[in-house]
């Protein structure tokens, strides 16, 4: 059965630096999001991508966040300058209808 | 009002009895609502989905909907051992490509 699948697993970066997160959707499906969540929370939308462009994106998606489908199969978060609260699992998702299906996450650890 | 809510639990229920996990919702997000099911460190995973009044069962588990009382649930029949998760529930509307909004989640294990 298709996946959603994201890489890397886990990333451990500076605080300041730049990091691409990167998902590759399940095949047929049109519609993308990114969602985190911060340890021992409740997972939280960041962005919705459909067509190329954002359809719908959360106060947390600030500019420093960008989002990006560089081909046919990859969709990517990008975070500009991390900061220590950035910390998270981000959780790659892709819909058929109207359900959502997870990717297995990247654990993001900023020092 | 919080959008979706939930008890956080935990939750413990002797193997091979009957879960229930519950949640209610504000109007906003309330048309398509999940249930999924979280392992620690894992992913969200997709049980169930419900998006008329009443019922809807899928093998162990039935998901039922109450929208006159905001109010959606999850049982689990015959619970076993690997059913000990976080339970989360999510909804959003059913129109365009909007965001799930996610409940807490309940934590639920199952007692040998």
């Amino acid at each position: 059965e298709p996946e959603v699948t994201q890489t890397p697993s886990h990333q451990v970066t500076q605080m300041g630096q730049e990091v691409i997160l990167r998902c590759v959707p399940i095949s047929n499906h049109l519609y993308f999001y990114w969602y985190r969540q911060i340890l021992g929370q409740k997972v939280e939308f960041l962005v919705s991508f459909y067509n190329n462009e954002i359809s719908e994106k959360s106060e947390i998606f600030d500019d420093q966040f960008s989002v990006e489908r560089p081909d046919g199969s990859n969709f990517t978060l990008k975070i500009r300058s991390t900061k220590l609260e950035d910390s998270a699992m981000y959780f790659c998702a892709s819909r058929r209808e109207y359900e959502q299906f997870f990717g297995p996450g990247t654990r993001l650890t900023v020092l | 009002q919080k959008e979706v809510e939930q008890n956080s639990g935990p939750l413990s229920v002797p193997e091979g009895a009957i879960a229930s996990l519950n949640c209610t919702y504000s109007d906003r997000v309330s048309q398509s609502f999940f249930w999924y099911r979280q392992y620690s460190g894992k992913s969200p995973e997709l049980i169930m989905s419900i998006y008329s009044n009443g019922d809807k069962e899928d093998g162990r588990f039935t998901a039922q909907l109450n929208k006159a009382s905001q109010y959606v649930s999850l049982l689990i029949r015959d619970s076993q051992p690997s059913d000990s998760a976080t339970y989360l529930c999510a909804a959003h509307p059913n129109f365009g490509n909007e965001k799930l909004t996610f409940g807490t989640g309940t934590r639920l294990t199952i007692i040998p």
